[in-house]
């Protein structure tokens, strides 16, 4: 069964400032996608950024970046220039790998961002 | 279409009832996902459905548990004799292949 790490259940930034939320998984998969998920308090889980494991560079969607080692399982969000919308909690959730492509989430870490 | 919709949002049931769950996914999307999230803890799989092809269960998903979805459209998940440990929040996703699942707002039970 995959396992899911994120070992910060908390983190906070200042507005304007970088921070880099961390995930480790374990798979036995070669190809398979991973993806962060933002859930705003009382609010949708919402998709952040996806990235194809297959893929050398790293994904790149505006103010949200990631860092993927594929051969250390580590799959680290990067968020630059942090905005008071950005507080939620941050779900790194690698898919199984095989055609369901169902997703395994870890517990989560809560971000704070302080104005 | 403006997204994953689910039906009711929030529900309250007494222990021993029945209690039936709608999703309608985004149109064009043939994956559908059923996700149960607890309290501090990230969603857990429960089912998925390509088209209308049920083709995994999750060990979570007991007996007293079922989803069908019709004609590959709106998916409904049916909770018979309900417990109190199965107060959760359930999630219902769509997706188009690979492209990322795009969740709905859930439905929060509470079972009395």
């Amino acid at each position: 069964a995959q396992t899911v790490t994120q070992s910060q259940p908390e983190m906070s930034v200042q507005e304007a400032e970088t921070v880099t939320l961390s995930c480790t998984y374990d798979t036995s998969e070669s190809d398979y996608y991973l993806f962060w998920y933002k859930q705003p308090p009382s609010r949708q889980m919402i998709l952040v950024i996806r990235q194809e494991a297959y893929k050398q560079q790293n994904a790149t969607e505006n103010r949200f970046s990631v860092n993927f080692q594929k051969a250390a399982k580590s799959f680290s969000l990067k968020i630059s220039d942090s905005q008071l919308g950005d507080a939620a909690m941050y779900f790194c959730a690698p898919h199984s790998g095989g055609s369901n492509y169902k997703l395994t989430f870890g517990k989560g870490t809560l971000l704070t961002v302080n104005p | 279409d403006t997204g994953v919709s689910q039906d009711p949002r929030h529900k309250i049931t007494k222990r021993g009832q029945n209690v039936t769950f709608r999703c309608d996914p985004i149109s064009e999307h043939n994956r559908l996902y059923w996700y149960r999230q607890t309290l501090g803890q990230g969603p857990e799989f429960l089912t998925y459905f390509q088209n209308e092809a049920q083709l995994e269960k999750s060990r979570l998903l007991s007996d007293r548990f079922s989803a069908e979805r019709p004609k590959g459209s709106f998916s409904t998940l049916e909770i018979q004799r309900t417990e109190q440990g199965d107060s959760a929040m359930y999630l219902c996703a769509s997706s188009l292949e690979d492209r990322g699942q795009i969740f709905g707002p859930g439905t929060r039970l509470t079972v009395l």
